[in-house]
């Protein structure tokens, strides 16, 4: 069965200062990836995917993650963080076939120090 | 297009009450999904409806859960009897059917319960 693994609960960064939130999967096919992100009280937006083709997938609001088949990981970047930045975010896998729905990691909480 | 729509937003009940939520998805999505989401998890899954047929369901929706997706348009997820490891998240999810590869699962804002 599919996994995902969030090694990180909680990372604080200074505000400026470049991010790396971890995710490891475990999938046996070629798997969709997904970062998603939480703030407060709201629901899940998605911040990128991959499905396919380049391993270096960009996203919304700066974002940038790095699929390595070999490592098992998607790991999700920024170069410089904003004090907004501040949230829950989860990386998820999707069952390529079928109802595809997405198994979600325990997510890694961001706080941003000024 | 104004999203998914979940309400309420926020539902407070004792132990032993039944209490329904509503997800309203995005108008031509004919897929529906139900996740519950705890303090500290990620999102689980619990169901997903095709139109209205409901052709999937976690372990985790016990005896006590209900979804129903009449006509395929909105849905409604219930819980009977509900005792407080019920409190969670939940969260109601939408998409079209892909011709091929996947399509994004859009989530609504979620209804928080809380059993006293």
């Amino acid at each position: 069965a599919q996994s995902v693994t969030q090694p990180d609960i909680h990372i604080t960064v200074s505000e400026g200062a470049s991010l790396e939130l971890r995710c490891n999967y475990s999938y046996g096919a070629t798997p969709y990836l997904f970062w998603y992100v939480q703030s407060p009280g709201q629901g899940l937006q998605l911040l990128l995917k991959y499905f396919s083709g380049d391993t270096l997938v960009q996203g919304i609001k700066g974002f940038e993650a790095e699929f390595k088949r070999s490592q098992s990981s998607f790991n999700l970047r920024k170069p410089s963080v904003h004090w907004s930045d501040a949230a829950e975010y989860f990386c998820a896998v999707a069952v390529a076939t079928g109802f595809q729905k997405l198994v979600f990691g325990t997510g890694t909480r961001l706080l941003v120090s000024p | 297009d104004t999203g998914v729509s979940q309400n309420p937003r926020h539902k407070i009940t004792k132990r032993g009450q039944n209490v329904t939520f509503r997800c309203d998805p995005i108008s031509e999505h004919n897929r529906l999904y139900w996740y519950r989401q705890t303090l500290g998890q990620g999102p689980e899954f619990l169901t997903y409806f095709q139109n209205e047929a409901q052709l999937e369901k976690s372990r985790l929706l016990s005896d006590r859960f209900s979804a129903e997706r009449p006509k395929g348009s909105f849905s409604t997820l219930e819980i009977q009897r509900t005792e407080q490891g019920d409190s969670a998240m939940y969260l109601c999810a939408s998409s079209s059917k892909p011709g091929t590869g996947y399509n994004e699962q859009f989530f609504g804002p979620g209804t928080r319960l809380t059993v006293l």
